[in-house]
């Protein structure tokens, strides 16, 4: 089956900066890319996701890269504000069988200092 | 607005006994998932149903049983509940189509001691 891997796990960055953070995926086959954002004690709500034949989309500060051929995928982040601390998962949706459902990354630890 | 309800919202109780987490729906989606959530280990996947008379197995099913009552409503059991079934569950819908996101509901924080 999928397997989603997320970097870094936790990520500390200045009121202003960038932050990046990367997933790999195994199956070529996979043609869904989501990003969810966790605030603390609340429940996962979709940022921000990607289709397997588009290559970037933006929407504000925040913008998801796909690179098919090295099978991974970049949530960037610009201009961070402290209300964007929280925990970000990417996932990976493949196309056939038990394939077919999300597979999610293990979470990044976003914080943003003031 | 249409949403996601989980009932309850947290559960402490003892090793051995069967509990039953509940799912509801009023966004009108035809899938239904249930995940699990450790610290460290993002969102697994333990069931999930495409319909009433569709249920499937996921990555940590073992330990667990589900049922799908109506379109809006998918339950969550855990027969004989073990410490290590501690963690954060979350249920989520979706449309039925490959690029639909899935839609969580605010989570039930069960603890069995």
């Amino acid at each position: 089956g999928e397997n989603v891997e997320q970097h870094p796990s936790t990520l500390s960055v200045q009121e202003g900066d960038s932050a990046v953070i990367k997933c790999t995926y195994s199956d070529s086959a996979s043609n869904y890319f989501p990003w969810y954002k966790q605030e603390l004690g609340k429940r996962p709500q979709l940022i921000i996701d990607i289709r397997s034949n588009v290559g970037e989309k933006k929407d504000q500060r925040i913008a998801v890269t796909l690179n098919k051929t090295a099978k991974h995928f970049s949530l960037h982040i610009t201009e961070t504000q402290p209300e964007d601390s929280a925990v970000y998962f990417c996932a990976a949706r493949g196309f056939s069988g038990s394939a077919r459902q999300l597979t999610f990354g293990s979470g990044t630890q976003l914080t943003v200092l003031p | 607005d249409a949403d996601v309800t989980q009932t309850p919202r947290n559960r402490i109780t003892k090793t051995g006994k069967r509990i039953m987490l509940e799912c509801s729906q009023t966004k009108g989606h035809d899938r239904m998932y249930w995940y699990r959530q450790d610290p460290g280990l993002g969102l697994r996947l333990i069931y999930y149903s495409f319909d009433v008379k569709d249920i499937n197995k996921g990555e940590i099913s073992d330990g667990y049983s589900v049922s799908r009552q109506a379109q809006a409503k998918f339950s969550l059991s855990l027969e004989s509940a073990i410490p290590n079934q501690t963690a954060l569950y979350f249920c989520a819908t979706s449309r039925d189509s490959t690029y639909q996101p899935q839609h969580f509901g605010d989570g039930t924080r069960l603890s069995i001691l």
